[in-house]
């Protein structure tokens, strides 16, 4: 019930193009998702989060889909750009203080 | 900006030896975290602290142990190193207070490699 789902485990994007991201999870209690980016070399950073109260939520050209039904969540990326390549992370986490449960991570790699 | 700054970018020890990994945060978090990444895997906990002198085990602590003296400062011991604990290192800090999940800050890894 602790795990979080994510896929693909790689993918390979034209510059311009949409990239997404998927993620599943169990536990209804978890009330915190966030997206972590970790650049080569780097540790991982804050991209975006939602709570669940919401469906959508939009920060530049990224976007998380949320739908609290089926129990799942995934990134959508407008207009990929190189710069964007990084492995992503989703997470999940339920109250306070509490740790965070992570996916196993996505690679992506936009073509120049 | 908050700082999560660990000691060694990357680390080489040797089969059977004490190892110290040293995260300090700089913002006055009370939650502090390890994790260990691994590819295919992701991170995963190996312990966390809510306060000085408090910790709790993730889920992977078997050949680990933590200690935090100080608010600040989290440190992730391994008492006898063996191959398997090769690996990247992360440390993370959390505000504390509040009922709700905040976002956590991360360190820049320390590389380990046990030969």
């Amino acid at each position: 019930q602790q795990q979080v789902k994510q896929s693909p485990q790689s993918l390979i994007v034209q510059k311009g193009g949409i990239s997404i991201i998927n993620c599943a999870y169990e536990n209804t209690a978890f009330d915190y998702f966030p997206w972590y980016q970790q650049f080569p070399g780097k540790g991982p950073a804050l991209l975006i989060a939602i709570r669940p109260d919401v469906s959508e939520k939009k920060e530049g050209r990224f976007t998380i889909s949320f739908n609290k039904s089926a129990k799942q969540f995934s990134l959508h990326i407008m207009d990929s750009q190189p710069g964007d390549s990084a492995t992503y992370f989703c997470a999940a986490s339920k109250g306070y203080g509490q740790n965070f449960v992570f996916g196993p991570g996505t690679r992506l790699s936009v073509l120049p | 900006d908050v700082k999560v700054t660990q000691s060694s970018r990357y680390l080489v020890k040797r089969t059977g030896e004490k190892v110290f990994l040293e995260c300090v945060q700089d913002m006055d978090h009370e939650n502090m975290f390890w994790y260990r990444q691994d590819p295919g895997l992701g991170l995963r906990l190996i312990y966390f602290s809510y306060d000085v002198k408090m910790k709790e085990k993730g889920d992977i602590p078997e050949g680990y142990s933590v200690s935090r003296e100080k608010k600040e400062r989290f440190s992730l011991i391994l008492e006898s190193a063996s191959t398997n604990q090769t690996s990247m290192y992360l440390c993370a800090s959390q505000p504390g207070g509040g009922e709700r999940s905040t976002e956590a800050f991360f360190g820049q890894g320390t590389r380990l490699t046990v030969v």
